[in-house]
């Protein structure tokens, strides 16, 4: 089977620092993306980890850790067009991509 | 490149009636899936495909049917629509499941009402 559980809701003011994590159960697990979504908008790629330990891309890390079944999401120096829903997907050497049920950033001024 | 374009972008439909949500994608890739959405949730797998001729189930299959005679085709077919398929439809595409880079490239959505 497959499960990905994340916060439902985050909230952090303009300039600060949010992680969001992720923790998995996934039969064949390959890899752990993270993806963006705006309201009305289609999901959008920011990271992925195929191998234990930290990815940066700009103000957005990931980091996985396989021995925990568990990841998470940095964003730094936030910004107001960073509120959006956030999701983990657990990638499986079958094909699929499963996803959590994501997370609710609410940035504030 | 157009990406990955799927039609019709609305639809309302009665119940019992049928139609096919449209997914085509212009980058030579692989895998294709189709998820939705329902409002505050995740998107939840529906049907997914390794390659042309061969489809499998996802999370919630019932209800709905796949094909995919060609790489860039995925059309969904729902019978008989029940106001719980209610939804947002994405289609995505990757190279090869994502084992490489992660990266699903997902189209613009087809939002569906049925009453």
């Amino acid at each position: 089977g497959q499960s990905l559980e994340q916060p439902s809701e985050v909230t952090a003011v303009e300039g600060a620092i949010v992680q969001i994590n992720c923790t998995y159960q996934t039969s064949g697990f390959y890899g752990l993306s993270w993806y963006q979504q705006h309201d009305g908008g289609a999901p959008t790629f920011l990271s992925y980890n195929g191998l234990d330990g930290l990815e940066e891309t700009g103000r957005f890390s990931s980091f996985l850790s396989r021995s925990d079944s568990y990841g998470y999401l940095l964003l730094q120096e936030l910004q107001m067009k960073d509120s959006a829903s956030y999701f983990c997907a657990a990638n499986t050497n079958a094909g699929k991509s499963t996803f959590g049920d994501g997370t609710t950033l609410t940035v504030k001024p | 490149n157009a990406g990955v374009t799927q039609t019709p972008k609305f639809r309302i439909l009665k119940i019992g009636q049928s139609m096919t949500l449209q997914c085509t994608q212009d980058m030579n890739h692989n895998y294709m899936y189709w998820y939705r959405q329902d409002p505050g949730m995740g998107l939840k797998l529906i049907y997914y495909s390794v390659g042309a001729g061969i489809t499998d189930k996802g999370e919630v299959p019932n209800g709905y049917n796949v094909s995919r005679s060609t790489t860039e085709d995925f059309p969904l077919r729902l019978e008989l629509a029940a106001p719980s398929q209610t939804s947002v439809y994405f289609c995505a595409s990757s190279y090869t499941a994502g084992l490489n880079t992660g990266e699903l490239f997902f189209g613009e959505g087809s939002r569906l009402t049925v009453l």
